[in-house]
């Protein structure tokens, strides 16, 4: 069974750093290419970032570039996300999902950035 | 990059009824579309893939069609288990994009 759980998420001060984690289990991770993707409070899905199954090509959200850092440890079945310079605006639920048309997603992991 | 839309934004229907949601591309996107059921506090879940395929284990009451900038989601016999947001999502080019949702309450 495909199981993807986020964990890392909570409460941090504008400006601070978090990062969050995915674990994979059920798959050959490192055959998948894996996203994140957010949900602000009461809003819409958003796109965040995108790394390809060897992490040599990654893709960002406009609104995410130069401060979140998508990674992976194929070793470990490990996808993260560094995020640097949070703001207000990324409070959200975090989802890590697999492949390119996201056919499976982990339960989510709160972020609240507020002081 | 690609903008999605959805209508209705919301509606309201009865057990029973036939509902359809219709996603729109400002370009074409192939099939290069899925479709989400959501329910408050719960992951994503996917329904169809490839515009028109049926994820395994979803019921046959759900089904997708379309192709290039216009697509639908379709529930034959909407049930009480059915009522949630449903979002389609373009994954053709990045920055990937979702509609904005279609929340579908009991009337």
């Amino acid at each position: 069974e495909v199981q993807l759980v986020e964990s890392g998420g909570g409460l941090v001060q504008p400006g601070g750093s978090l990062r969050l984690s995915c674990a994979a289990s059920g798959f050959t991770f490192s055959s998948y290419e894996m996203n994140w993707v957010r949900q602000a409070p009461g809003k819409g899905l958003e796109w965040v970032s995108y790394i390809s199954s060897s992490g040599s090509t990654i893709y960002y959200a406009d609104s995410v570039k130069g401060r979140f850092t998508i990674s992976r440890d194929n070793a470990k079945n490990s996808l993260y996300l560094q995020m640097n310079s949070l703001r207000a605006e990324d409070t959200a639920v975090y989802y890590c999902a697999r492949e390119d048309d996201f056919d499976y997603w982990g339960q989510g992991t709160l972020v609240t950035v507020s002081s | 990059d690609i903008q999605m839309t959805q209508s209705p934004s919301s509606l309201s229907a009865s057990v029973g009824d036939r509902v359809t949601i219709t996603c729109r591309a400002s370009q074409g996107i192939r099939n290069d579309l899925g479709w989400y059921q959501q329910k408050p506090g719960k992951a994503p879940k996917r329904l169809i893939y490839a515009a028109s395929s049926l994820q395994s284990g979803v019921p046959s009451r759900f089904s997708g069609s379309g192709s290039g900038t216009e697509f639908t989601l379709t529930i034959s016999s909407l049930q009480p288990e059915d009522f949630a947001t449903y979002y389609c999502l373009q994954h053709n080019s990045y920055p990937f994009t979702f509609g904005p949702g279609t929340k579908v309450d009991i009337k």
